[in-house]
């Protein structure tokens, strides 16, 4: 089976600009997650889905993140304005609803530095 | 609050050597843990998660409660098994991860 798809891959952008990441789960996963990984540091959640509602948001900065997934399948995250402190590898990762606690599969991620 | 503490950022052992990395957590409650591994080059990957009980690629994992410790051990390390390795857990029947810092594994041949 095909897996998470992510883009752009790398992305180079100035504070304060904005910023839009896309992904794509593995076909049938119904939940998709987003998380943040700082360099030296382990991934953490930004934002789950279950289809397309929200689950958890609870570590999203809502003043400037945004996420949606719209008809339950493609994720976007947007940042606006960035900062630097949010440079950072975003992964993207799905799993099966069928599964809770079960296997989330990853994307290859976005490497977001800010200027 | 929930924290995963991998104290060794970096483990260098030479090939044929017995590994263990180690992986203590907090949570109140019963969590369900998690080994992910990611290769050079390749995406973070699931290794094993304590309520399958198997081995993969000769690594286990055995969860110990009293001690609140999830140690990844395999008892002769490969040139292959170098990588990085994150400890994770989540809440029972819940789907979010909560990772680790991460060790980066080398083994040395």
């Amino acid at each position: 089976e095909a897996g998470v798809a992510q883009s752009p891959r790398y992305k180079i952008i100035e504070k304060r600009q904005s910023v839009a990441f896309w992904c794509n789960p593995i076909s049938g996963h119904a939940t998709l997650y987003w998380y943040q990984q700082i360099l030296g540091q382990g991934p953490k959640l930004l934002i789950q889905f279950q289809n397309n509602g929200v689950v958890d948001d609870s570590q999203l900065p809502k003043d400037r993140f945004s996420a949606e997934r719209l008809k339950g399948v493609d994720s976007t995250l947007k940042i606006q304005p960035a900062k630097l402190e949010d440079s950072a590898v975003y992964l993207c990762a799905s799993s099966s609803y069928r599964e809770p606690g079960g296997e989330q599969f990853f994307g290859p991620g976005t490497r977001l530095t800010v200027l | 609050a929930q924290r995963v503490t991998q104290p060794e950022k970096l483990l260098s052992v030479f090939k044929g050597a017995p590994v263990e990395l180690k992986c203590n957590y907090s949570y109140s409650g019963s969590p369900e843990l998690f080994w992910y591994v990611q290769y050079s080059r390749q995406r973070l990957q699931l290794l094993l998660r304590h309520i399958s009980r198997e081995s993969i690629k000769g690594f286990t994992a055995d969860l110990n409660k009293g001690e609140t410790s999830f140690h990844l051990k395999k008892p002769f390390a490969q040139e292959e098994d170098s990588a990085m390795y994150y400890c994770a857990l989540s809440g029972p029947g819940a789907n979010n991860l909560f990772f680790g810092t991460g060790t980066r594994l080398t083994v040395i041949p």
